[in-house]
Formats: structure tokens, sequence, C-alpha cells
């Protein structure tokens, strides 16, 4: 079945090490976002790549970064993580079309926690 | 700029019953979509259903229809006959264009129990 997948689902990092967090897709989409979401809160858009083209949201701590090698994978690089970043990640996909309608498929993602 | 209200942090229904989960939205744009995903404890986000502003009728998928009033900015979420695996958070989003696509932008959503 195509999905998307995301790796490790539990990461436990220590404060201030880096850490890497894995997004694949199978659906061959066209944009892979990565969201931030805080126990008890709403998702909240880090950043997203349209293709190749980054695009980071105002506000998103310059110690988040992306990488995005191919069409089916993209990471998620926190290089100095603290105790707020603790936090349950999620990657999503959608077909990027210049319509409103734009789904987006989510992962199970990725539970952070910092020590 | 986009917003998304829930007011109702959280919500019990009776097994088999039907419930109504509240969304009002503010937007300056003419062409938007609205949307509301299931997020369980697993943590996984599943898209339930999907409302174009230009869409005349409400959208239905299954047990789930969007209540969609335009003129009063609400995209209600109405679950009929509730079943236990419909307790979860429930996100109301709304579609923005951003750079290169649309994005979306969550509502703090609704924990929906649903009880025996």
């Amino acid at each position: 079945d195509a999905m998307v997948i995301q790796n490790p689902r539990y990461q436990v990092t220590q404060f201030g090490k880096p850490v890497t967090l894995s997004c694949s897709q199978t659906l061959n989409h066209n944009v892979m976002y990565w969201y931030q979401q805080k126990s008890s809160q709403a998702p909240k858009l880090l950043f997203h790549y349209y293709d190749k083209d980054f695009n980071n949201e105002a506000d998103t701590p310059d110690n988040f970064q992306s990488r995005r090698p191919n069409t089916s994978f993209c990471f998620l690089d926190i290089r100095s993580p603290g105790l707020g970043d603790a936090a349950m990640y999620l990657c999503a996909t959608s077909r990027g079309t210049a319509k409103s309608y734009n789904e987006q498929f989510f992962g199970p993602g990725t539970r952070l926690t910092v020590l | 700029a986009q917003k998304i209200t829930q007011t109702q942090p959280g919500m019990f229904v009776q097994e088999k019953e039907a419930v109504t989960l509240d969304c009002t939205y503010d937007t300056s744009d003419q062409s938007y979509g609205l949307f509301w995903y299931k997020q369980p404890s697993s943590g996984e986000m599943i898209f339930l259903i999907y409302q174009g502003s230009y869409d005349e009728q409400n959208a239905t998928e299954g047990r789930y229809s969007l209540n969609f009033q335009k003129a009063r900015k609400s995209a209600n979420l109405v679950i009929s006959a509730s079943q236990l695996g419909d307790s979860a958070m429930y996100f109301c989003a709304m579609s923005r264009r951003g750079a290169g696509s649309y994005q979306l932008t969550f509502g703090k959503g609704t924990k929906l129990s649903v009880i025996p």
C-alpha cells in the first residue's frame, strides 16, 4: 500500500545532541511537510518542500533544518535540541496541485523526548 | 490571516448516538478548502472529509458529514451512530495558499470520548 513512513516512531535524545528524524513516501507526491505537535496542541507547520524548493515558515527556529535528497525521502534535523523541542513530529505529503483541495497524507509521527 | 476556531476542548457522546463537533473559520480568501482530520492516541492524522468553498452541497463520507454554512463561516462535523473507535482528537483545518502549494492551518482540536 502507498503510504508515508516515519522512522523511528520514538526517539530519545539528550539536551544539545543533534538528532535526525526521517520520512519516506511511496505516493510520489511533490510536496512534503514537517509539522511539530506539542501535547494537546494543534500541529504547527515548520517547513515544506515543493519538489526541491524549500519553504520555511517565518517563525520556525533556526535550530530546525530539513533535507530532501530525492522525491521519496525528507529529513528533519534538530541541531541542538532543547527541552522545549520535545514533541510529536509529523511528516505529511500532498500532490501539490493549484487547487484548494490539497489533501495531506500523514505519517504515524515520531515522538521525540529530550532528556 | 486565516484562523480556525474549535470551541469545544472535549465532548462526550453515547455509543450509537450522533454528535456535532463545531468549527468556525475566518479568511479573506474567496477560494478555500475545509478539512477534518481524526487523530487517535497513536498519533497518526487520518483524513475524514473535505468541503470546498464553492461546493453547494454538504460533503458526506459514510458516517461523517460536514454541515457547511458559508455565511456563518462554520464547518461543523457530524458523526452519526458513534462507535467506541471514534474516541480521538478531531481537528478542523483550512487550506491556505502558501509558497508553491496549499498548506493547512489547524484548529486546536476537540477530544471526543464515546461512552459505551
